[in-house]
């Protein structure tokens, strides 16, 4: 593994389903986070970790939950999918949170389509 | 509330120069950052700006005036392989990324 790495790499789900997408991230960065992209909207951060065993709601947190058992890991969990949640979603690191120069490194995303 | 704008689309021509803007208004100031989205992939970091002035790196320059809330990406020399999505976002008061929603970038050739 070399950077972050998400999966699935796209998903069609129908609505109501429960769904975990999945990070792992193999550069012992402190700070996890989920994003969604829609067309036309920049990136909204739906949750953050600050570090392993921590987790924060970001913009747009509602219907989705999130963990960090350890500094690799942090799945992303849609309890019941709904149609809006239909997007493209990254996962990114960061060696701190907490320093102004947090350049955040991205996984190659999910595309999610709920139907 | 926090925003970040740039404009949507920008069409430029093989080999000239083009400079893509962003302005800002957000809860704190800890860096302007830079990334570079091609259609389909993740977005990878470009530049980062926190004293005002000109960063060059190469064929990309970036500048910020904290005072004016502005920054801009100046690409010399496109190429091809320059069409993509640029995206600008700040650090803000918590060290949160606030993004824009990013500039397509056209190269004709």
């Amino acid at each position: 593994i070399a950077g972050i790495t998400q999966a699935p790499t796209s998903q069609i789900l129908a609505a109501g389903r429960r769904m975990t997408l999945r990070c792992t991230q193999d550069m012992r960065h402190n700070a996890m986070y989920w994003y969604r992209q829609d067309l036309g909207l920049g990136l909204r951060l739906i949750h953050y970790s600050n570090t392993a065993g921590t987790t924060g709601k970001g913009e747009v947190p509602d219907g989705y939950s999130v963990s960090r058992a350890n500094t690799d890991d942090f799945p992303l969990t849609l309890a019941s999918a709904v149609p809006s949640q239909t997007s493209v979603y990254f996962c990114a690191s960061s060696d701190s949170s907490e320093s102004s120069y947090n350049e955040q490194f991205f996984g190659p995303g999910t595309r999610l389509t709920v139907l | 509330g926090q925003n970040i704008d740039q404009p949507t689309e920008m069409t430029a021509t093989e080999g000239a120069i083009v400079q893509i803007n962003c302005t800002y208004q957000t809860s704190g100031f800890n860096g302007l950052f830079w990334y570079q989205q091609h259609a389909g992939e993740a977005p990878t970091f470009l530049s980062y700006n926190v004293l005002d002035g000109l960063e060059e790196k190469g064929r990309f320059s970036s500048f910020l005036s904290r005072s004016k809330g502005y920054s801009y990406l100046l690409l010399k020399e496109l190429q091809m392989k320059d069409s993509a999505s640029y995206l600008c976002a700040v650090s803000d008061s918590n060290y949160q990324l606030i993004w824009g929603a990013g500039t397509k970038l056209i190269i004709k050739p």
